[in-house]
């Protein structure tokens, strides 16, 4: 069974700072994939970024990066430059691969404030 | 917009009633999943479709049901309502049934309210 861990319920920031929003993750299985989940208050889930378990890069969209460091089973969020449009709830997620289930896991979230 | 469209957006309902709930993939996706996130359990999946069958459950009710009609559209029925099954509910959908990535595209939920 897969689990994902976000330790941090809720999370200040100040605009234009960067933020990290910490997630960890076990699993077996040594194909997988981590992915963030950006949720606001109107409640859509908005994909944000994606991580492989063979990847050796780091994944990087935008002002999102993944700190993905595997021995530790941690995948990171980091936000640079926080707007305060990033205000919302982070889901990090977890999906087995090469497998017939696409079933993803996820997180309990963290809420992200940013401050003006 | 992630191409996947939920109706209704919003459902008032007593305790012991039915409900369906709606769900249109993206064009071109042949799996659908359903989620159910509430205040207590966080986001949990419930089942996947691919293109007609059942691919995979999970902590799914007896109560609930959901099936994947030829058109590839999906329905989540909810049957003996009660109101822990108070929650928003998720379809999302993917090009594949994820035997390597393929993002899952959200709709924007329907929010289940059961009084």
């Amino acid at each position: 069974a897969q689990k994902i861990t976000q330790t941090q319920p809720g999370m200040f920031v100040q605009e234009k700072e960067a933020v990290t929003l910490d997630c960890t993750y076990d699993t077996s299985d040594q194909s997988y994939g981590l992915f963030w989940y950006k949720q606001p208050s109107s409640g859509e889930m908005i994909f944000l970024i994606y991580q492989g378990s063979y990847d050796e890069q780091n994944a990087t969209e935008g002002r999102y990066s993944l700190n993905f460091q595997k021995a530790r089973k941690s995948a990171n969020l980091v936000i640079s430059a926080s707007q305060l449009g990033d205000s919302a709830m982070y889901f990090c997620a977890m999906r087995v691969l090469n497998t017939n289930a696409g079933k993803s896991t996820f997180g309990d979230g963290t809420t992200l404030t940013v401050k003006p | 917009d992630s191409g996947v469209t939920q109706t209704p957006k919003h459902l008032i309902t007593a305790t012991g009633q039915r409900v369906t709930l709606r769900c249109s993939p993206r064009s071109g996706d042949l799996s659908v999943y359903w989620y159910q996130q509430s205040l207590d359990q966080g986001l949990q999946f419930l089942i996947q479709y691919y293109n007609g069958e059942e691919r995979a459950k999970g902590n799914i009710l007896e109560r609930f049901s959901a099936q994947q009609f030829p058109d590839l559209h999906s329905e989540l029925n909810l049957s003996s309502l009660e109101l822990g099954d108070s929650a928003l509910y998720f379809c999302a959908s993917s090009v594949a049934s994820d035997s390597s990535y393929n993002e899952q595209f959200f709709g924007p939920g329907t929010r289940l309210t059961v009084l």
